[in-house]
Formats: C-alpha cells, structure tokens, sequence
C-alpha cells in the first residue's frame, strides 16, 4: 500500500498570502489530522477529519481551515499568512477516529517572508 | 507546566548500549502513542498502548497509568536508531493528542 502522501514538499510564501496543502492518506483510511511542528512549540494539533466532517480542532486561529473530500483527502487552508506561520505541516492518516493508531505523510515545509 | 514531559532533552550513547527515554503527563489518557522523527522530519509511529507493555524488535514501551508515566527502552541501541522519540497522549477529555517536546537520540559507533 502507499504510503501517506503530502504535497507540496517545500513552499515559499510573502506575508498576507493564502496558501493551501494537500494530503491523500492511505487507502481504506477515513481519518485524516493535521498538525503543525515548529522549533519554539513543537508538534501542536490542529483538526482532524473523518467521513468529511471536521470532528476535533485545536487552538490555532480561524486563518487555518481544512475540510476533506469524499474520497477521504483533505486539504488545509491558511489566509493571510503571518512569518509565525513558518513551520512543518504535517498530516496523517488512519482507519478511524482518535484511538488508532496514526501513519504520518513526510510533512510540507512552510516558509513565510 | 507542560501537560506530556519528557526526559531526558538530549541524550548520548555508545553503539549497542540500554538506552531508556521517560514521558510523565499530567491529563487523563486513551491511548499513549510513542512517535520517531528522523532528520528531514518524517515521523513514523513506533507503539500506541494503553496498558502494560509492548515490544516490537529492539524496542520496549511501558505504560503505568496509575503513575501516568511511560518509558521507551532501546536495547543493544545502533546508530541507526539517532533520532527524535517523541512522546503523545491522547487527552481522554478532549480527544486530541498532546505532544511532549521530544529526546534527542545520538548514538555514536
């Protein structure tokens, strides 16, 4: 089976930009979260999806939205990007919700300037 | 304070030594996920367990829920296993996972 997959890699964007990630989980997987890893917090959750319905969000601002599709990839969305946003965003996949166990994609690498 | 604590930040090890990494919490937990970064920031997931004690190859986790403590063991450690061990709870009330701040594993031929 593939594994979870996370695109783009690498991405540069100016302050006040919008960005958005993609992430396709593994198939047969229905649940995909989303975290965000930076040097000063390190990992820190943001939302997790299940059957295309956001069923847990963490404490981040209302710039950071997600949602998933149908065929259970989601993507994540970040409005007016601030330098603070500088991080890895990392999802990953697995069967169902919360208390099984996580297969993490390799991550986006976010640069704001 | 941090609610998921690990210890120690940084450790360093010869080649083919015991190595333990501990993670306290202070939340009520499902689930205990130990996680392994390596450089470039893959994280791949090396136990989930809620009880007891688990062991996959070289390496052992436990779990003490009344001591809300856990522990990773690396046995007959390589310099392969040089990475970040990082530590999640998953908060029973919440249902979110909570990540400590990781150890930093050089282990040296």
């Amino acid at each position: 089976k593939a594994g979870v997959t996370q695109t783009p890699r690498y991405l540069i964007k100016t302050r006040g930009q919008q960005v958005t990630l993609s992430c396709s989980p593994i198939s047969g997987h229905r649940s995909v979260s989303w975290y965000q890893q930076t040097p000063g917090q390190g990992l820190q959750f943001l939302f997790e999806y299940f059957s295309e319905t956001q069923r847990n969000k963490g404490n981040f601002p209302g710039r950071f939205s997600g949602r998933q599709f149908s065929n259970s990839r989601s993507e994540m969305n970040v409005s007016t990007l601030e330098l603070g946003d500088s991080a890895l965003y990392l999802c990953a996949s697995s069967l169902g919700l919360s208390y099984y166990e996580q297969y993490f994609g390799p991550g986006t690498r976010l640069t704001v300037t | 304070k941090n609610e998921v604590e690990q210890s120690p930040q940084n450790l360093t090890a010869q080649e083919g030594e015991f190595i333990t990494i501990n993670c306290s919490y202070s939340v009520g937990i499902s689930a205990l996920h130990w996680l392994q970064q390596h450089p470039g920031g893959g994280i791949v997931s090396l136990f989930m367990l809620s009880s007891g004690k688990k062991k996959h190859g070289r390496l052992i986790a436990t779990i003490n829920i009344q001591e809300k403590h856990s522990s990773l063991h690396i046995t007959a450690s390589h310099p392969r296993d040089s990475a970040v061990y990082i530590c999640a709870v998953l908060s029973y009330n919440t249902d979110k996972l909570i990540f400590g701040t990781g150890t930093r594993l050089q282990v040296f031929p």
